[in-house]
């Protein structure tokens, strides 16, 4: 089945412990990406890659480190997380077409909560 | 920077009604605009996309409308049921960045 899987699903940590969500798709797709989600504000890109060891920054960067080193895995790295992390986090990741940017296919969400 | 605005940001029909939901992007780069919906708990799934060269699009009871010269693009479902109760998302994107910039959401409650 065609898919993008994250984990954890859920994690509670504490300020400054590291972590890592992991991201995976099996569709050989290009393009990969983190959006993190909060109420009123909709879905924020947090970085993007387009291809192996290529990433660039999205909207919301800042306390986010990323690594693109297999075509299929993009993960999330929090350092030092802080509690305005708190949030629901998406993957998503999408073909990268001749007419240009594509559908989305999204993880089903990792939820993290930083006390 | 680059953003999208989207309105409303709730919106509550009878079951049978039309619903409209509206955006606006700023970079007039993007090219692509898809909307996806996101039941309570679930993951956004794209429901329809256009892309610029293109002024409107169907499928079924939804459809897509774009306006390049005024930044617009909307997003019509007629026919409303209550399972299109979900909030909605739009967003724009630009090919050469493969940047996606999305709305902040429109809660759609149909009542039966």
């Amino acid at each position: 089945e065609a898919q993008v899987t994250q984990n954890p699903r859920y994690l509670i940590t504490v300020t400054g412990k590291k972590l890592t969500v992991t991201c995976s798709q099996n569709m050989n797709h290009e393009y990969m990406s983190w959006y993190r989600q909060d109420p009123g504000l909709g879905l924020r890109q947090i970085y993007y890659s387009m291809n192996v060891e290529v990433t660039d920054k999205g909207d919301v960067p800042e306390g986010y480190k990323v690594s693109r080193k297999e075509k299929r895995n993009f993960p999330l790295i929090l350092e030092s997380p802080s509690p305005n992390q708190t949030s629901l986090y998406f993957c998503a990741s999408s073909f990268r077409g001749a007419a240009g940017a594509n559908v989305l296919t999204f993880g089903a969400g990792s939820r993290l909560t930083v006390l | 920077g680059e953003n999208v605005e989207q309105h409303p940001s709730t919106l509550s029909v009878q079951e049978g009604d039309s619903a409209v939901i509206k955006c606006t992007y700023s970079d007039s780069a993007s090219n692509y605009f898809p909307w996806y919906k996101q039941e309570l708990g679930k993951r956004p799934q794209l429901i329809i996309d256009i892309r610029s060269n293109v002024g409107e699009k169907k499928d079924q009871r939804i459809a897509v409308t774009l306006n390049k010269t005024a930044k617009h693009f909307s997003l019509h479902i007629t026919e409303t049921q209550p399972e299109d109760s979900a909030v909605y998302f739009c967003a724009a994107a630009t090919s050469g960045t493969y940047k996606y910039i999305f709305g902040t959401g429109t809660r759609l409650k149909v009542l039966a």
